[in-house]
This record gives structure tokens, C-alpha cells and sequence, in this order.
């Protein structure tokens, strides 16, 4: 089956640890992405991807960091740098260019507790 | 920059009852997306519209694209339980893939 997974879907982090969410998707999508979202808000992004080894920050990219050295997988690290990591996390994929248009696909989604 | 705004952002309805939520945007774009969020789970993509006056419809929900207003709406038509979730629109900056969502309407039906 196709899709975009995430794992883990819960995940706990001390005060100043460092922690990685994982995103991968078999639906040969170019563009991957990573949003923020907080109780009762809508979604914010992160960090997203069109190509493998680029990527360009969102709007709230500070205190995170992305990689993508793989089509398939675009993981997300939280670092200490981020104040309030504490958030619903979800992934998405999708094509690129013209034709279509980019429809978001998203994963299920990692929420993330600061303990 | 995009700006991209729904209302309402809460909405209570009577089973039966039809509404419309409005997503209005502040720069050109010509693509437009809703989706459905359950609580505490991830977005289903519910309408692609991808050019000016492009409606679609599925089963009691129905979505427009006007890009000269820049606006959108979602009606519910004969709104039944199975429909309370939280809906977001998302805008495309043309050929950029930079989405942009709204707040999101939290709709509620109610027996």
C-alpha cells in the first residue's frame, strides 16, 4: 500500500534533549514537508523539501533541523534550541510543478509531549 | 505575504441544516485546497480546485473556487452527525508548494 508513514506516534522529551521524528512515503513524491500544529490551530510549516539534499525553511524553522538524503525519508530533529517543542507533528508529501497541482498528503502524525 | 482566513472558526449545527464556511486568501492563486481533520488525527484531503470557478462535490459537501474574489466557500448541505470535524482550507502560492492553511472551523452537528 501507498502512503506516508510516522513514527514514533508518541513521543516524550526531557528539557534539553535532542529528538528525531521520523517521516518516510513510497508514493514517489518529490516534495516532502513538516508542520506544527498546536491545540486548536491550524498548521504551520516547518521545513520543506522538492529535491533531495535541499530543503528551505518555513515559517517556524528555528530550533529544528531536517535532512533528505533519501527521496523516501525526510526526518525531523527537535532541538533544545526550541523552547515550546511540545506539538502535534504532522508530514506530508507531495508532486511537484504545474500540472495537478500538489496535493498534501499527510501522515498520521507524531505528537510530541516535553516532559 | 499569503494570508489565508476562514470563518467561521466555530460552527454549531442542527442535523439538517445547511451552511457554508468561507475561506477568503490575499494573493493570487488559482489553487486551493480543503481538507477534514478528526480530532486528535491526521488531515484527509476532501477537494482539489485547481482554476477559477471550479466547483466539486462530494456527498453532502460541496466546494467552490471564485480567484478573481479570492475566495472559496464549503457548503454543507442537510448536515448530519458524521460530518463534526475540523476543516482547514490551503492555498498554494502558484507553482511555489508553499501551502498555507487557515485556522481551520470546527464544526460541530448536533442531533
Amino acid at each position: 500500500d501507498g502512503g506516508i508513514t510516522q513514527s514514533p506516534k508518541y513521543l516524550f522529551r526531557k528539557e534539553g534533549q535532542n529528538v528525531t521524528l521520523s517521516c518516510e512515503q513510497n508514493l514517489n513524491h518529490d516534495a516532502m514537508y513538516w508542520y506544527r500544529q498546536d491545540p486548536g490551530q491550524g498548521l504551520r510549516l516547518i521545513y520543506y523539501s522538492q529535491i533531495v539534499n535541499d530543503f528551505q525553511k518555513g515559517d517556524i524553522a528555528e530550533g529544528y533541523s531536517v535532512s533528505r538524503e533519501k527521496k523516501e525519508s525526510f526526518p525531523l530533529t527537535v532541538t533544545s534550541a526550541q523552547k515550546n517543542p511540545t506539538a502535534f507533528y504532522l508530514c506530508a508529501s507531495s508532486h511537484l510543478g504545474f500540472y495537478g497541482g500538489p496535493e498534501q498528503f499527510f501522515g498520521p502524525g507524531t505528537r510530541l509531549t516535553v516532559l | 505575504e499569503l494570508k489565508v482566513e476562514q470563518n467561521p472558526l466555530f460552527l454549531s449545527m442542527q442535523e439538517g441544516k445547511n451552511y457554508t464556511i468561507y475561506c477568503n486568501y490575499s494573493t493570487t492563486s488559482d489553487r486551493l485546497y480543503w481538507y477534514r481533520q478528526d480530532p486528535g488525527k491526521s488531515l484527509e484531503s476532501l477537494f482539489v480546485l485547481l482554476s477559477n470557478g471550479a466547483v466539486k462535490q462530494e456527498g453532502r459537501l460541496m466546494a467552490s473556487l471564485d480567484t478573481k474574489a479570492r475566495l472559496s466557500t464549503l457548503h454543507i448541505t442537510a448536515a448530519v452527525h458524521d460530518l463534526s470535524a475540523t476543516y482547514f482550507c490551503a492555498v498554494d502560492m502558484t507553482y511555489n508548494n508553499d501551502m498555507r492553511f487557515g485556522a481551520g472551523t470546527r464544526l460541530t452537528v448536533k442531533p
